[in-house]
């Protein structure tokens, strides 16, 4: 069974950095992961994905402040400079054979 | 560039049946698999499925078969979810959403179809 989990929520002042975190709760602890931001009454959009090795791959046109990287079983998205369109939510999502599974989100308040 | 357009909200009544669209353009149709995801009022996103864009052969995730059908139409490059027998605990938000190369995450999304099911 795979299972990543998330913190429900976080919270960081304008201009700060945050980093979110998804752990690969269950099932192989070296899976790639990919990150997804979800705004407010919008679809998903990806973001990112972060290998076990800590490397990342952005998405078309995702800027440089969004990093990723990784420790163990834990994958973490990193947002620098935090801006308020960055107030959403974030998914983390992991896959394996003929299966996807998505985190329960974490809800990124701006303040 | 990639696009996945779906069709626009639907209200139906319990017991009905809705079929939801996913146009794609920008690429190759039958090259990547397209997966179904769910996301109930207020709820995180849930992984219903996919479909070989190749074979057309469905594969359903947990609690998603028997009511739900994935299909294609791939000379106009459409996937299509349909909902049989609706219930009110269907009211959602549906997304498309496209695997980047093989089996892996979902690089684009679609911007999603609301169907609110209710008497």
């Amino acid at each position: 069974q795979l299972v990543v989990t998330q913190s429900p929520s976080a919270s960081a002042s304008l201009g700060a950095s945050v980093k979110l975190t998804c752990t690969l709760t269950s099932g192989p602890s070296d899976y790639a992961i990919a990150w997804h931001r979800q705004r407010p009454g919008m679809g998903p959009r990806f973001l990112m994905k972060v290998y076990s090795d800590g490397s990342h791959d952005r998405g078309v046109g995702i800027p440089h402040r969004f990093s990723g990287s990784s420790s163990g079983a834990e994958r973490y998205l990193t947002i620098s400079n935090l801006q308020s369109e960055d107030e959403a939510d974030y998914y983390c999502q992991t896959w394996g054979p003929d299966i996807q599974v998505f985190g329960g989100g974490t809800k990124l308040t701006v303040l | 560039q990639v696009q996945l357009v779906q069709s626009g909200s639907e209200l139906k009544k319990p017991g009905a049946s809705v079929r939801i669209s996913c146009k794609a353009s920008g690429y190759m149709f039958t090259t990547y698999a397209m997966n179904w995801v769910r996301q109930a009022p207020g709820q995180g996103l849930e992984w219903m499925g996919w479909i070989n864009t190749n074979t057309g052969n469905p594969t359903y995730a947990q609690g998603f078969s028997g009511r739900f059908v994935f299909s294609l139409d791939t000379s106009v490059r459409t996937a299509y979810l349909q909902i049989r027998s609706l219930k009110t605990e269907d009211t959602a938000v549906y997304y498309c959403a496209r695997v980047a190369d093989g089996w892996n995450y979902f690089d684009h999304w679609g911007q999603g179809a609301l169907v609110t099911v209710s008497s």
